[in-house]
């Protein structure tokens, strides 16, 4: 079964740094992952997501993540964040092959500094 | 486009009472799915349907019913309410699973109390 940690509980950043969200994940062969952010009071809203082929993809809100097989991460990053960033953001993991459902992690919460 | 939507927003329940959290999706969808979030635990998944008239436990089921009779609605009902099932609960959808082309989409989540 896949798995998956965010090492990182809160992370706080100041409004025009740089910022990267760490995401390791456990599963045997190549897997479905994606990052998911979830605003106050609402549910979750895809961000991204890796399939195959190029590891580094682009996703909405000038975000961005890298697949790293070699390290099993899939780190999130943004050059330069915005207050409206500050929210809590899940990685998640499916197999790559069968029902495809995902494992979350258990989330990192992002607070923006003015 | 409504999406995904859940009724109601707020639940305040007493041990041993009886509940049904709705759950209705307007895209088609043939997978619908049942999170519940607790702090420092993210999103575990209760229950799931892959279709109308189909439907599987996930990690979390104990105490929990579900039902899939019709494409657009998948209800979770709590038989009966413990402090344990206090929670903030969503629902998703997704086209085909979740497979490369069917992210899921979230509602805006149930948060129940029982006391």
């Amino acid at each position: 079964a896949q798995s998956v940690t965010q090492p990182d509980i809160h992370i706080t950043v100041s409004e025009g740094a740089s910022l990267e969200l760490r995401c390791n994940y456990s599963y045997g062969a190549t897997p479905y992952l994606f990052w998911y952010v979830q605003s106050p009071g609402q549910g979750l809203q895809l961000l991204l997501k890796y399939f195959s082929g190029d590891t580094l993809v682009q996703g909405i809100k000038g975000f961005e993540a890298e697949f790293k097989r070699s390290q099993s991460s899939f780190n999130l990053r943004k050059p330069s964040v915005h207050w409206s960033d500050a929210a809590e953001y899940f990685c998640a993991v499916a197999a790559s092959g069968g029902s495809y459902i995902p494992t979350f992690g258990r989330g990192t919460s992002l607070i923006v500094h003015p | 486009n409504a999406g995904v939507t859940q009724t109601p927003k707020f639940q305040v329940l007493k041990t041993g009472q009886s509940m049904t959290l709705q759950c209705a999706q307007d895209m088609n969808h043939e997978y619908m799915s049942w999170y519940r979030q607790d702090p420092g635990m993210g999103l575990r998944l209760i229950h799931y349907s892959v279709g109308a008239g189909i439907t599987d436990q996930g990690e979390v089921p104990n105490g929990y019913n579900v039902s899939r009779s019709t494409t657009e609605d998948f209800p979770l009902r709590l038989l009966s309410a413990a402090p344990s099932q206090t929670s903030v609960y969503f629902c998703a959808s997704s086209y085909q699973g979740t497979g490369p082309d069917s992210p899921l989409h979230f509602g805006n989540g149930t948060r129940l109390t029982v006391t």
